[in-house]
Order: C-alpha cells, then sequence, then structure tokens
C-alpha cells in the first residue's frame, strides 16, 4: 500500500516568513495529493489539493508542488499570520476508477512567532 | 449545508467494555471513512463504505472492531471489548466519490479507556 513520509515534524517561522513542509510517497499509481489543516481539538480541513496531471497550484499565500518524477510534493505558506499555526498534513491517494481512501503523513505542527 | 456529525464527542470507558460511535456524512455523499487519529499523529485509515458496501477493511482490527452502514446513510463504528491502547480520536469523514477527492472531517470522538 501507499506510504508517506512527512517532514519537518515542527516548524517554527518568524511570521510574516515563509513556511515548507515536504512530503515523499510511494506508490506511484497514486495521482491526488491534498493537504489538510487542523486546528488544535478541531477537525482536519481541506486547504488546498494537487493532483498528478498538473506541477504546482496556488491559492492566495498557500501553493504545493509536485514532483512526479521523484515522487515528492511541498506545502509552500508564503507571509504567514499567527492563524496559520497548527499540524498540517500531506495525503495521497488514487482517485477515479479503483479510488481508495487518503493516506496520511504523520503531520507537521508549524508554530508562528510573533 | 450540514457537516459531517459525529457522536459522542468524548468517551471514557472502562478497559473491556463495549463502545460504540455514530456518524452521520453529509447528504449525499455516498463514500463514508473511519479512521482512527493517535495523538500527534496523522489519521489512519480503518474502514471505507462505497454506499452500505464495505469496500476496504483491511486495516479494521476485526477480533474487536466491527462497524455497519445500514442503507448506505449512517454508520457505528463499535469496539468490543475495548482496551487501553484503543484511546484515540475516531473520525468520520464522507466524500462523493469518485475523482472529486475531497474528504470532509467530522469533529471526531475521543475515547479514553481507563
Amino acid at each position: 500500500g501507499e506510504n508517506v513520509e512527512q517532514h519537518p515534524s515542527t516548524l517554527s517561522v518568524q511570521e510574516g516568513d515563509s513556511a515548507v513542509i515536504k512530503c515523499t510517497y510511494s506508490d506511484s499509481a497514486s495521482n491526488y495529493f491534498p493537504w489538510y489543516k487542523q486546528e488544535l481539538g478541531k477537525r482536519p480541513q481541506l486547504i488546498i489539493d494537487i493532483r498528478s496531471n498538473v506541477g504546482e497550484k496556488k491559492d492566495q499565500r498557500i501553493a504545493v508542488t509536485l514532483n512526479k518524477t521523484a515522487k515528492h510534493f511541498s506545502l509552500h505558506i508564503t507571509e504567514t499570520q499567527p492563524e496559520d499555526s497548527a499540524v498540517y498534513f500531506c495525503a495521497a491517494s488514487r482517485r477515479g476508477g479503483g479510488a481508495d481512501g487518503l493516506t496520511f503523513g504523520k503531520g507537521t505542527h508549524l508554530i508562528i512567532q510573533p | 449545508e450540514a457537516g459531517v456529525v459525529q457522536s459522542p464527542r468524548y468517551k471514557i470507558i472502562e478497559k473491556k467494555q463495549p463502545v460504540a460511535f455514530w456518524c452521520n456524512p453529509i447528504s449525499g455523499h455516498n463514500t463514508l471513512y473511519w479512521y482512527l487519529q493517535n495523538l500527534g499523529q496523522g489519521p489512519e485509515l480503518l474502514i471505507r463504505y462505497e454506499n452500505e458496501e464495505a469496500v476496504d477493511d483491511s486495516q479494521l482490527p476485526k477480533d474487536r472492531f466491527s462497524a455497519e452502514r445500514l442503507k448506505g446513510v449512517d454508520s457505528t463504528l463499535k469496539i468490543q471489548p475495548a482496551e487501553l491502547g484503543d484511546s484515540a480520536v475516531y473520525l468520520c469523514a464522507s466524500s462523493r466519490g469518485g475523482a472529486t477527492g475531497e474528504l470532509f472531517f467530522g469533529e471526531g470522538s475521543r475515547l479514553t479507556v481507563l
């Protein structure tokens, strides 16, 4: 089955700086890569996703890049703000025909220092 | 639209006791997932339903865990008997299925086994 590795486990950045979280996956058949944000005691919520037919996707201050050859993808947050503090999870799956459930990484605790 | 609803939010039981969690997915979502989330870890898939059929239960510990999704809507996850190591958050999620991708999570049911 799929295996997703996520680094770092904890990331502390100054407010206004950029943050980058990296993930690798093992199943070359995976074609869908979402990122979820989970605030303390809350449910995970989708913030951005990318499919294997594109290399980059942006949504305001967040962006995701995908390298299919190397089987890794990254989340980039620019101009970080206090409300960005949370745990971020990457995930991978095969979607569409033969779709399966998401396999999550272990998470990155992002701390925004004032 | 209403989100995924789970109950109870919190449950404390003695080991060897049974426990059950209930999930009501978003209306129209055919795919339902139960995930286990240990403290500081990413969600791990227990079982996935397409309508009323369990299409992936390979990670469900069948000696003590069971699940059902009668009529393809609500679902119940049961543990009998509970062990100390079962203490975790049990997350339910739903999606439209197919290639649409996004999983919508409930708030989770936090289980403490004493």
